[in-house]
């Protein structure tokens, strides 16, 4: 399809493993966001990139949370050591214009992240 | 600071009902962008509408209108008429250039209609 897609969309893990969550943009879409939807909530911002630059990555809740976008078209979103409280959707939205602007956002299903 | 309140967690109503969503803001920024989203079980976030803040007309798409005042800081969303595939989360989102227009969402109002 033409849209935001995100793999996995279920994802499982132990305390303490490593995880990596994938985003396909709509193609040609120069920013990308990332937020996580706790239950109940909003989505919270995460961090967006521009193309493949980071400019602002100030909601990563620690520094086991990282984000890259290295050819500024898939964007990876890993999580170290992971704990309890990071289960959470984790949504991706990419939108044409560059970050900065008020363009529409367009989001992807989410990966449903559960850490037991 | 930018906040975005949608006082109610969960509406319930049967179908060919009208419902409203309501959606308050605050920002101190004289130029901002709103937004709502539906968010149906399936968990992607639908766009349904975009409105900046020069603009006060209210608008209609088919079932669903949008009444913008900015005296009240309000952006609230009526469906007129719901339907069964209407039942969802709502999010209602501001967009403004001192929150480094990086959104700020709301909590959602959860909608369900009833056949």
């Amino acid at each position: 399809g033409a849209g935001v897609s995100q793999s996995p969309r279920y994802k499982v893990a132990k305390r303490g493993q490593d995880v990596a969550l994938r985003c396909d943009p709509i193609s040609g879409h120069v920013s990308l966001f990332w937020y996580q939807q706790a239950l109940g909530q909003g989505p919270e911002f995460l961090t967006y990139f521009q193309n493949e630059a980071q400019l602002d990555k100030s909601g990563l809740p620690s520094d086991r949370f990282f984000a890259e976008r290295p050819e500024g078209s898939v964007s990876t979103l890993k999580i170290q050591r992971t704990q309890q409280e990071d289960s959470a959707v984790y949504l991706c939205a990419s939108s044409l214009e560059e970050a900065g602007t008020t363009d529409t956002q367009y989001f992807g299903p989410g990966t449903r992240l559960t850490v037991l | 600071a930018q906040k975005v309140t949608q006082a109610q967690t969960e509406i319930s109503v049967v179908e060919k009902e009208d419902v409203t969503l309501d959606c308050v803001y605050e920002t101190r920024d004289t130029t901002y962008y709103l937004f709502w989203y539906k968010q149906p079980p399936s968990g992607e976030l639908v766009f349904l509408i975009r409105r900046n803040s020069f603009d006060e007309q209210n608008e209609i798409s088919g079932r669903y209108s949008w009444n913008f005042q900015k005296s009240t800081s309000s952006f609230n969303f009526t469906i007129t008429a719901s339907q069964v595939v209407d039942s969802a989360v709502y999010f209602c989102a501001l967009f403004s250039s001192g929150g480094s227009y990086i959104p700020t969402f709301g909590r959602g109002t959860s909608l369900i209609v009833h056949p």
